[in-house]
């Protein structure tokens, strides 16, 4: 089993659409959980942390079920620019990050 | 966030020569990694570099990898003898309140 598992996608959605995306993890021992967005042929930039009783960024929503070890990332009224890859990102008790294969988004007008 | 950039942004090489990639972030970092990305492939962790010595690295990185600060700057990669597998991009990254802000890359082509 992956230690990170995501449906590569792609996601087609239009502009203005709520696009929700989720990924699971394989090690109950995991602490940390982000996710990251990238760009293609670029480096992952960090979207946001992922905490426990969930987090909230302007358009983008994360949580995590340690129970059933699952994280989703909601992203609200789609934009263009929110075309990329979404890569669900974990690491246990080291600052080793795993690493999902990532989701692609893709926005059409 | 941290801002850390890499050299050279393309290093194009021979198999069975040695390359040497560097990243310096901006800040006095103590914390630093580097992953590697295949083409189409997941981001894999390398290694991770504190206080000037390893804390960890993975099964990838062998006897042809090394790493080190030189000048307390600059945080270097070394693989002694590249493969044709060895082709990807590698990311520098440096961690800020326990988050990894990762640097643009290196784009290594072997051929």
């Amino acid at each position: 089993r992956k230690e990170v598992e995501q449906d590569p996608g792609p996601f087609n959605v239009p502009e203005g659409a709520t696009v929700a995306f989720n990924c699971t993890y394989s090690n109950s021992a995991s602490q940390s959980f982000f996710w990251y967005r990238q760009d293609c042929r670029k480096e992952p930039k960090l979207l946001m942390s992922v905490y426990s009783s969930g987090n909230e960024d302007g358009r983008f929503t994360a949580q995590l079920n340690r129970a059933s070890q699952y994280i989703s990332l909601l992203i609200r009224d789609s934009k263009l620019s929110d075309s990329a890859t979404y890569l669900c990102v974990v690491n246990k008790d080291t600052d080793k990050l795993i690493f999902g294969t990532g989701t692609r988004l893709q926005v059409f007008p | 966030e941290p801002e850390v950039t890499q050299t050279p942004s393309h290093q194009v090489t021979q198999m069975g020569q040695e390359v040497i990639l560097r990243c310096v972030p901006i800040s006095n970092h103590l914390y630093f990694y580097w992953y590697r990305q295949i083409l189409g492939q997941k981001v894999e962790f390398l290694v991770s570099f504190y206080n000037n010595e390893i804390s960890e690295k993975s099964e990838i990185f062998d006897d042809q990898f090394s790493v080190e600060r030189p000048d307390g700057s600059n945080f270097t990669l070394k693989i002694r003898s590249t493969k044709l597998e060895d082709s990807a991009m590698y990311f520098c990254a440096t961690t800020l309140r326990y988050e990894q802000y990762f640097g643009p890359g290196t784009r290594l082509t072997v051929t």
